[in-house]
């Protein structure tokens, strides 16, 4: 079975400063991983994922995540954060190799402060 | 694709009625997946599906709760009777394999 454990639960951080939301997880196999963002009174939506190859993905609107094996993360990186980047963000993962449903963190919510 | 489609947006109904909650998945997509997200709980998987098969409900809260996929294109969500408690924001979601999973607007569901 799989775990995912988002280390923070609320991201306070200033307009235009670089923001890390921390994302472990757990897994005896191998895996994929996603982070999703939930603007408010909105569904789930995928900003980035990672499947195989490069360990470093990115999304359209600036973010990044690394895969670190050895280190079980994935962490969400952005080096400037905007107004719009307000939302609660959730880390999944899903083994690769059977049909079972994607494991979410608890979320972390990210306040932008202008 | 349009998306998940899910109908109502909202619902407010008073305790002891049934609720009814609708989801049409992206077409192709052969798994499906209903959630439930509270301020207190957090987003709980409720039951899923594969291929129109009820997989894992371990997640369905009481006996009250009841889901079922006729066919491909649609699945159906019911509360009865429902409760204050099941107030929420329900997510129907769908993805092809371990392609990306999808997710519909949801339903806020208010109970008086």
């Amino acid at each position: 079975a799989q775990s995912v454990t988002q280390l923070d639960s609320q991201v306070p951080v200033f307009e235009e400063a670089p923001v890390e939301l921390r994302c472990n997880y757990s897994s005896s196999v191998s895996v994929y991983l996603f982070w999703y963002v939930q603007y408010p009174n909105q569904g789930l939506q995928l900003l980035l994922k990672y499947l195989s190859g490069s360990t470093l993905v990115e999304s359209i609107n600036g973010f990044e995540a690394e895969f670190n094996k050895s280190q079980t993360s994935f962490h969400l990186r952005k080096p400037s954060v905007h107004i719009s980047d307000t939302a609660e963000y959730f880390c999944a993962v899903i083994a690769n190799s059977g049909n079972t449903p994607l494991v979410f963190g608890k979320g972390t919510r990210l306040s932008v402060i202008a | 694709d349009a998306g998940v489609i899910q109908s109502p947006r909202h619902e407010v109904t008073e305790m002891g009625q049934e609720v009814t909650l609708r989801c049409k998945p992206i077409s192709g997509h052969d798994y499906l997946f209903w959630y439930r997200q509270t301020m207190m709980r957090g987003l709980e998987l409720l039951i899923y599906f594969n291929n129109n098969v009820p997989i894992d409900d371990s997640g369905m809260p009481e006996d009250r709760f009841s889901a079922k996929m006729p066919n491909a294109s649609f699945s159906t969500l019911k509360i009865q009777p429902s409760e204050p408690r099941d107030s929420a924001v329900y997510f129907c979601a769908s993805r092809y394999y371990l392609d990306t999973q999808y997710f519909g607007p949801g339903t806020r569901l208010t109970v008086l």
